[in-house]
């Protein structure tokens, strides 16, 4: 099995702390994206990445960051900064360009206590 | 600057009747148009893509979307409704002119009645 494999997918955090979520993928895309998902939204756009070691803000990137060392692996990490960061958070992966599809992560669903 | 309109928050029908799910769209140039559907607490599938061949595309699970440019929609159909149909859908549009590539509606959510 593959794809674009998300974890945890549940995560519950404290105020006041950083959390990683994790991002792996086996199908070789170049590209990858962070989507944050609200209920009753569509989804909003966090980060974005088209090649390794180079990313860009999304509509939404304040209060997270995000690192792409390898190809394979896309991390998100909300930080402490982000003030409303309860949510269900989607990684996806695709080809660069805008005819192909993205592929999407089970999710993760975060919960600040 | 791209937008996406899902003309219904939620659409209710009765098992085995036709499914209309409405969206349209706004593009600078010919637009890639997506329609994903997403289970509860769940990541979001591909049900079908255009990408400027045939403007009637199908999909997976029996649906099917037309292209029509004069009146710039991506309506998604179904035939005969089954109850695992229920689920959110999504339309996305994606063109060149936006970096960002992908620009999601907000949902329609479909409940399917026995």
């Amino acid at each position: 099995d593959g794809g674009i494999t998300q974890s945890p997918k549940y995560l519950f955090r404290k105020e006041g702390q950083n959390v990683t979520l994790s991002c792996e993928q086996n199908l070789n895309h170049d590209a990858m994206y962070w989507y944050r998902q609200d209920p009753g939204q569509g989804l909003r756009l966090i980060y974005y990445s088209q090649i390794v070691n180079d990313f860009q803000k999304g509509d939404i990137a304040e209060g997270y960051s995000v690192s792409r060392e390898k190809k394979e692996s896309f991390p998100l990490t909300v930080t402490s900064a982000q003030k409303n960061p309860t949510a269900f958070y989607l990684c996806a992966g695709g080809p660069r360009g805008h005819t192909g599809e993205l592929f999407f992560g089970e999710g993760s669903r975060l919960t600040v206590l | 600057a791209q937008s996406v309109t899902q003309l219904d928050s939620h659409v209710s029908v009765s098992e085995g009747t036709p499914v209309l799910l409405r969206c349209n769209y706004s593009s600078s140039y010919s637009p890639s148009l997506f329609w994903y559907v997403q289970h509860p607490n769940k990541g979001l599938q591909l049900l079908l893509k255009y990408t400027s061949a045939a403007t009637l595309v199908k999909g997976i699970n029996g649906f099917e979307a037309e292209f029509k440019k004069s009146e710039t929609s991506f309506h998604l159909t179904k035939p005969s409704a089954h109850m695992s149909d229920a689920a959110e859908y999504f339309c996305v549009v994606s063109d060149l002119d936006y970096g960002q590539n992908f620009v999601f509606g907000p949902g329609t959510r479909l409940s399917v009645l026995p």
